[in-house]
């Protein structure tokens, strides 16, 4: 089974610049998150979609982030305009089932992002 | 209120030895899951193991099993027999109302390095 496909792997931009990272998960998961890791610290949700709706988007800072998650399958993050605070890795992960329990989410290797 | 705590930010182990990482957590919900995940230096989080609120049982795979003790509110991920390739983050993690689609919360992280 393929697993959780992220690019790019790395970025490097100017602040106020635009970024754009794209996530395919694993074929049939419903569920499809986007995680925040800056360095030092634990990840932090900042959208998650079931299909192609949204289901928490709380912590997803609207003013300069957006995702879309279009066919419900994969799905875009972008940052417009970037400021030195997002430097981050930008973790995709997917899974099975929303509502149980035990569901675990596979991540992708990640997008590391850094604004100069 | 910090919902995970994980208070060692860094431990070491001899190899072939058995370490426990600490994680206790924080919630009214009486149904949540407690997660443990590795993350080596690719970036990659990598599912370790699975313990239900409501499971009797301390959760085991393999070489990992979870320390529960519900009272106390901890999960305790123990690891025997160190190997050199269990050099890397541990992230413990929960949800909380896992049957209406609450979010995967994670800790800050213990950075875990075994010694030859």
């Amino acid at each position: 089974e393929a697993g959780v496909a992220q690019s790019p792997r790395y970025k490097i931009i100017e602040k106020r610049q635009s970024v754009a990272f794209w996530c395919n998960p694993i074929s049939g998961h419903a569920t499809l998150y986007w995680y925040q890791q800056i360095l030092g610290q634990g990840p932090k949700l900042l959208i998650q979609f079931q299909n192609n709706g949204v289901v928490d988007d709380s912590q997803l800072p609207k003013d300069r982030f957006s995702a879309e998650r279009l066919k419900g399958v994969d799905s875009t993050l972008k940052i417009q305009p970037a400021k030195l605070e997002d430097s981050a890795v930008y973790l995709c992960a997917s899974s099975l089932r929303q509502t149980s329990g035990a569901n675990v989410l596979t991540f992708g290797a990640g997008s590391r992002l850094t604004v100069l | 209120a910090q919902k995970i705590t994980q208070t060692q930010p860094g431990m070491f182990v001899q190899e072939k030895e058995a370490v426990t990482l600490d994680c206790t957590y924080d919630t009214s919900d009486q149904s949540y899951g407690l997660f443990w995940y590795k993350q080596p230096s690719s970036g990659e989080m990598i599912f370790l193991i699975y313990q239900g609120s409501y499971d009797e049982q301390n959760a085991t795979e393999g070489r990992y099993s979870l320390n529960f003790q519900k009272a106390r509110k901890s999960a305790n991920l123990v690891i025997s027999a160190s190997q050199l390739g269990d050099s890397a983050m541990y992230f413990c993690a929960m949800r909380e109302a896992w049957n209406q689609g609450g979010k995967l919360i994670f800790g800050q992280g213990t950075e875990l390095s075994v010694k030859p």
